[in-house]
């Protein structure tokens, strides 16, 4: 069964730490993706990979970096956490997009649920 | 960037078919349309993928006219563990798929 597995299932950490949450997937996909989801926002994509070494922003980096040193791993650190950054954190996967191949499925992790205190 | 509108919430009953329409007036040539659900303190996960006409699996439904620029997910005869977020997406030219609201469908018995 392909997975996607996230690190931490809940953390808390205080204000001011620096904050990894690891990501791991073993179905060899090239693209990566860390998403945040807050009650009636949705998920708003922080940062994706397509390829190791590569990042691109999303929708809301700032405060954010990530890390891809191998293909199966993507970590997102909070360089400096903050209470605003209380949140469900969500990491993903997905083969490269193929056009008019029916293949966008994204796989999700569980979830890390992060409290910032 | 093909962007989507989704109703933000639907109730419905066990047995009952539920329709979800979604907007994207934008959608490009390439885009696929995909549909997730998303379980309380899970993450999303796939449902359905179409391009145009209709779609069906053993989850689902997914209708798409002609112009493309709307997409109908049919949830047939409903049970209380269908209730989720459910999200419409458009594929874009790069990489990610943008993710809203979504629709929050409640079930009841």
């Amino acid at each position: 069964d392909v997975k996607v597995t996230q690190s931490s299932r809940y953390l808390v950490k205080r204000t001011g730490e620096k904050v990894f949450l690891e990501c791991v997937q073993d179905m060899d996909h090239e693209n990566m993706f860390w998403y945040r989801q807050d009650p009636g926002l949705g998920l708003r994509l922080i940062y994706f990979s397509y390829d190791v070494k590569m990042k691109e922003k999303g929708d809301i980096p700032e405060g954010y970096s990530v890390s891809r040193e191998k293909k199966e791993r993507f970590s997102l650190i909070l360089e400096s956490a903050s209470t605003n950054q209380t949140s469900m954190y969500l990491c993903a996967s997905s083969p490269p997009q193929q056009p008019f191949v029916v293949n966008y499925g994204y796989t999700f992790g569980s979830g890390t649920r992060l409290t910032v205190v | 960037l093909a962007k989507t509108t989704q109703p933000i919430s639907m109730d419905s009953y066990e047995g009952q078919e539920v329709n979800i329409t979604c907007s994207h007036n934008n959608i490009a040539t390439n885009d696929y349309i995909t549909w997730y659900q998303q379980f309380p303190s899970q993450g999303p996960r796939f449902i359905i993928q179409g391009y145009k006409t209709k779609v069906t699996n053993e989850v689902a439904s997914l209708f798409i006219p002609a112009d493309r620029k709307s997409s109908t997910l049919s949830l047939p005869r409903v049970s209380l563990s269908d209730t989720a977020v459910y999200y419409c997406l458009v594929g874009e030219d790069d990489y990610k798929l943008s993710f809203g609201a979504g629709t929050t469908v409640t079930v009841r018995a």
